[in-house]
């Protein structure tokens, strides 16, 4: 069956570490991947997309790698600040170009 | 300026009742998007508009209607809800349809029937 799974338990670390969320997936092949964002009682917002024929991406503080011969995708948030806490959500584009998300990790930095 | 917008944020209502969430997005998109978001954060789509065109239409129990009146609206009414209807909904739009299309989502919408 398909899936793509997140870390259900959430990443604690310490401010100015760097945080490393993973998503794996199976049965999938998606062409693009993308990591969104998500507050507590707020809506998801997109972060990057990482399209399959790339390595890394990155913006800013953040870094993300696609790995489609493991089937994983690591999003890094280096110099991570407690303004980072937040649910990471992994996203890939399943049949019929739906994105179809993960349950997401919560990530908590501390001060 | 908001992007993407529904109304209401907070609804709570007893079972049998029917209600509608409404949104809208003044970002020229082409598409649009139902997305419900469960107890376990699980964000499943429902349905997905282009250009007022239904697209996509998950399994989900008929008393679900989205109604598109124009490519800027899609609005969701739900008839005889169940306890199991509770959850948060989400709207959402993105520039078109395809593969690798950034999605805008809204503030989402606490649905709690009781």
């Amino acid at each position: 069956s398909q899936k793509i799974e997140q870390n259900s338990e959430a990443l604690n670390i310490q401010e100015g570490k760097t945080a490393t969320l993973t998503c794996n997936y199976t049965n999938y092949s998606p062409a693009y991947l993308q990591w969104y964002r998500q507050d507590p009682g707020r809506g998801p917002v997109f972060l990057l997309l990482i399209r399959e024929n790339e390595k890394e991406k990155r913006k800013e503080r953040l870094k993300v790698t696609f790995d489609t011969t493991l089937k994983q995708s690591l999003f890094h948030i280096t110099a991570s600040q407690p303004a980072d806490s937040a649910t990471y959500l992994c996203a890939l584009d399943g049949s019929s170009y739906k994105l179809i998300f993960g349950s997401g990790t919560r990530l908590l930095v501390r001060p | 300026d908001t992007a993407v917008s529904q109304t209401p944020k907070y609804l709570v209502t007893q079972m049998g009742n029917d209600k509608s969430i409404k949104c809208e997005q003044n970002l020229g998109h082409d598409t649009m998007y139902w997305y419900k978001q469960d107890s376990k954060k699980f964000l499943k789509i429902m349905f997905s508009y282009n250009n007022k065109e239904l697209i996509i239409n998950e399994t989900v129990p008929n008393r679900f209607s989205p109604k598109s009146p124009d490519k800027a609206h899609l609005n969701l009414h739900i008839n005889s809800l169940e306890l199991g209807d509770s959850a948060v909904y989400f709207c959402a739009s993105s520039q078109d349809w395809g593969a690798g299309n950034t999605i805008y989502f809204g503030e989402g919408s606490w649905l709690t029937v009781v």
